[in-house]
Order: structure tokens, then sequence, then C-alpha cells
């Protein structure tokens, strides 16, 4: 099956600064990337996601990139703010036989410091 | 709003009990998810069901069993509850690629 591995496991940042965090996944069939944020005590929640068609995907502060070829992706947040910290969840989904079902990587706590 | 509601948000049981945590959605969709958070470690999947008539275990299923009484409704069940099973809870539902997250059932067993 599909594993997924994210590092670091956790990143600490000056506020105003960038933050990245990189996930390799194993299944060459795998075609959809999300990440997740988790926010103290709250639930995992979508925050964007990439289709294997394209190589990058932008939404204001935060982007992903894809390498297919090298079978990694990575999540880029510029000009770091005190909300931005919180655990971050890179995940792969797995072969359309098996249902599609995400693999987690085991997350990356990223403390912003003011 | 449609969510993805989980029911009960903290419970503390005993050793050897047998607890159900609940999880209901109002978004229409076909699959749902149970997934276990460790603190430190990332989302593990118990089980999952992609219709009412369709389960299947996940990568850490022993000691839990699920029903999927409708297609809104997946329950978690422990059956004789043990200490290393504390932890975070999470349902999750999704129709295609998406996942939605419930609140969690945070479980302490003791």
């Amino acid at each position: 099956g599909e594993n997924v591995e994210q590092h670091p496991s956790t990143l600490s940042v000056q506020e105003g600064d960038s933050a990245v965090i990189k996930c390799t996944y194993s299944d060459s069939a795998s075609n959809y990337f999300p990440w997740y944020k988790q926010e103290l005590g709250k639930r995992p929640q979508l925050i964007i996601d990439i289709r294997s068609n394209v190589g990058e995907k932008k939404d204001q502060r935060i982007a992903v990139t894809l390498n297919k070829t090298a079978k990694h992706f990575s999540l880029h947040i510029t000009e770091t703010q005190p909300e931005d910290s919180a655990v971050y969840f890179c995940a792969a989904n797995g072969a359309k036989a098996a249902g599609n079902k995400l693999t987690f990587g085991g997350g990356t706590r990223v403390l912003v410091k003011p | 709003d449609a969510d993805v509601t989980q029911t009960p948000r903290n419970r503390i049981t005993k050793t050897g009990k047998r607890i159900m945590l609940e999880c209901s959605q109002t978004k229409g969709h076909d699959r749902m998810y149970w997934y276990r958070q460790d603190p430190g470690l990332g989302l593990r999947l118990i089980y999952y069901s992609f219709d009412v008539k369709d389960i299947n275990k996940g990568e850490i299923s022993d000691g839990y069993s699920v029903s999927r009484q409708a297609q809104a409704k997946f329950s978690l069940s422990l059956e004789s509850a043990i200490p290393n099973q504390t932890a975070l809870y999470f349902c999750a539902t999704s129709q295609g690629y998406g996942y939605t997250f419930g609140s969690g059932t945070r479980l302490t067993v003791v």
C-alpha cells in the first residue's frame, strides 16, 4: 500500500519567515495530494490540495509543489504569522483499486515565534 | 451547515468496559472512516466503509469493531477497552477525494 513520509516533525520559524514541509510517497499511481492543518484541540481541515496533472498550486501565502518523477511534494508558507502555528499533515491517495483512500504523513508541528 | 458530528466529545472509561463512539454526517457522503491520533503521531486508519454494506479493516483494527447503521451513521466500538487505546479519535467522510473530519472524541481508558 501507499506509504507517506513527512519531514520535519517539528519546525520553528520567526514570524515573517518562510516555512517548508516536505513529503514523499511510494505509490506511483497516487494522483491527489492534500494538505491539512490542525490547530490545537481542533479537527484537521483541508487547506490546499494538488492533482498530479499540475506541478504547483498557490493560494495566497501557501503553495504546494509536486514532483511526480521523484515522488515528493512540499508545502510552502510565506510571510508566516502566529496563526500559522499548528500541526500540518500531508496525504496521498492510494490506488484506485483500494478506493483512493488517503494515507497521511506523520505530521509537522509548526511554531511561529513573534 | 452540512457537517460531521461525533459523540461524545470526551469520555473516560475503565479498563475492560465496552464503549461506543458515534459519528453522524449531513454531507450526504458515501464514504466514512475512523482514525486514531496519538500524541506525536499522525492519523492512523482503524476502519472504513464505502457504503452501507461495505466495511473494511484499516491498519490498526485489532481491538475495535464498527457498524454502519445508515449512510449517515458510522459507529466505532471498543469491546473491552485497554489503557493503550487512550487517544483522540476522528471520524471522517468523503465523496471523491477530499476528507471532512469530525470534531473528534478524546477517549481516556483508566
